[in-house]
């Protein structure tokens, strides 16, 4: 149980474009689901948590307006890279809480974006 | 969050333990000790949590120090597949809290 899907797993765009990516949870209903980036090398940098019908929480350093976070539904949220530069190429993963219990989020599998 | 210190890497030999330590020198009374690992280019994984007690599970064993000062992640008996990125987090057992990612420790098991 507690499986999280994201969709597309690999997406190549052209600068200046906008990419959508879908973030599942499959048998559970996901509270709070959050956005992560990770750059080559380096470690998972927290972008944004999202409240199920409520706006998004944006770390410092995020523009919430180039990242577009959705989270309509207690399944799903999406992350909109909007205007993608070659800057914005990435491994983007998000996780997902239950909402009860302790503080155990569930990972997707990840987006690799590159940005041309 | 209160920060967290690991090495940078670590080798096991494959059937063997592997003892992953973590200091979290400023934990707070309220706070968890998470160990999360990544597999090269997929999701993180959940490993295990603990306060202040040890705890174990199908994975793995957590060891905290009675200050709660450090914490060691064992792996009874490494495989290959255990081969990864481990991340020890400390954060509030609030369901929904953020965490926050260190640099972790490599692991390799070597055959």
């Amino acid at each position: 149980g507690a499986v999280v899907s994201q969709h597309p797993s690999r997406v190549i765009c052209k600068s200046g474009t906008s990419v959508k990516i879908e973030c599942r949870s499959l048998d559970f209903q996901a509270t709070t689901m959050f956005w992560y980036r990770q750059f080559p090398k380096q470690s998972l940098m927290l972008m944004a948590t999202s409240n199920e019908g409520s706006k998004a929480t944006y770390e410092q350093g995020v523009e919430k307006d180039k990242f577009l976070i959705n989270h309509a539904s207690l399944t799903l949220s999406t992350l909109t890279v909007t205007s993608a530069h070659p800057e914005d190429s990435s491994f983007y993963i998000c996780s997902a809480s239950r909402g009860q219990g302790y503080n155990e989020q569930f990972f997707g599998p990840g987006t690799r974006l590159t940005v041309l | 969050d209160a920060k967290t210190t690991q090495p940078t890497s670590m080798d096991c030999a494959e059937g063997r333990a592997a003892n992953l330590p973590c200091n979290h020198s400023t934990i707070s009374g309220n706070e968890y000790v998470y160990w999360y690992r990544q597999i090269h280019s997929q999701g993180p994984q959940y490993i295990i949590h603990g306060l202040k007690n040890n705890e174990t599970n199908e994975m793995a064993s957590l060891i905290i120090t009675e200050d709660r000062k450090s914490s060691t992640l064992i792996l009874p008996h490494a495989t290959l597949r255990d081969t990864a990125v481990y991340y020890c987090i400390v954060s509030k057992e609030t369901s929904g809290s953020r965490l926050t990612f260190g640099e972790g420790t490599q692991l390799t098991v070597n055959p």
